[in-house]
């Protein structure tokens, strides 16, 4: 069975620029989150999707960063303009909410450098 | 709201010695427990979990964790440690109830040396 799948894996930007990353969860799984890992720190959730709707987006920076998942399968965090203090690790994960065990299965991560 | 203490950042050990990762909680409601385990330029990967039932849990490679309900942690352990457990590990937390987030600890670098 694939795991989250998401994508680039690395992307080096200048500041103001914009930038996208995509992901792609565990065909079933219904809940996707997007999480921002800063260096040497633990990953914050940034937004979190029950299938298309945005059920938590309380901790996503709305003036600039914004989320997507249409069809209630994969999804799309854009920001823009990108600040030098976005440089940071963006996981996504995914789960089957109907599991009461809340285990969470993490992609590899896009690694976002904002010069 | 749940919120996560790793008290070590870095935790050196020797190959082959036993290790304890500390993890300390705080939650106003029942909780569900999680240790991730980040290896580098990858992504997080479950090592164990507590849901209910025996306070001491078994996971992979070898690990395990025990939950402590009046001291309020959920500290990882291994009797053994290898090079290959050089790594970055993660406490979580989760309440019960449909709906809530899992929060995560900063984080203990593991460092095994030979």
């Amino acid at each position: 069975e694939a795991g989250v799948v998401q994508s680039p894996r690395y992307k080096i930007i200048e500041k103001k620029q914009p930038v996208a990353f995509w992901c792609n969860p565990i065909s079933g799984h219904n809940t996707l989150y997007w999480y921002r890992q800063n260096l040497g720190q633990g990953p914050e959730l940034l937004i979190r999707y029950e299938n298309e709707e945005a059920v938590d987006d309380s901790q996503l920076p709305k003036d600039r960063f914004s989320a997507e998942r249409l069809k209630g399968v994969d999804s799309t965090l854009k920001i823009q303009p990108a600040e030098l203090g976005d440089s940071a690790v963006y996981l996504c994960a995914s789960s089957f909410s109907l599991q009461a065990t809340g285990e969470l299965f993490f992609g590899e991560g896009s690694r976002l450098t904002v010069l | 709201a749940q919120s996560v203490t790793q008290l070590d950042s870095q935790v050196p050990v020797f190959e082959e010695a036993p290790v304890e990762l500390r993890c300390n909680y705080s939650s106003s409601v029942s909780v569900y427990l999680f240790w991730y385990v980040q290896y580098p330029n990858q992504g997080l990967q479950l090592l164990l979990k507590y849901l209910s039932g025996s306070t001491l849990v078994k996971g992979i490679n070898g690990f395990e964790a025990e939950f402590n309900k009046s001291q309020t942690s959920f500290h990882l352990r291994k009797p053994s440690v290898h090079i290959s457990d050089t790594a970055e590990y993660f406490c979580a937390v989760r309440g019960t109830g449909g709906g809530n987030k899992l929060t995560f600890g900063t984080g203990t670098q593991l460092k095994v040396e030979l």
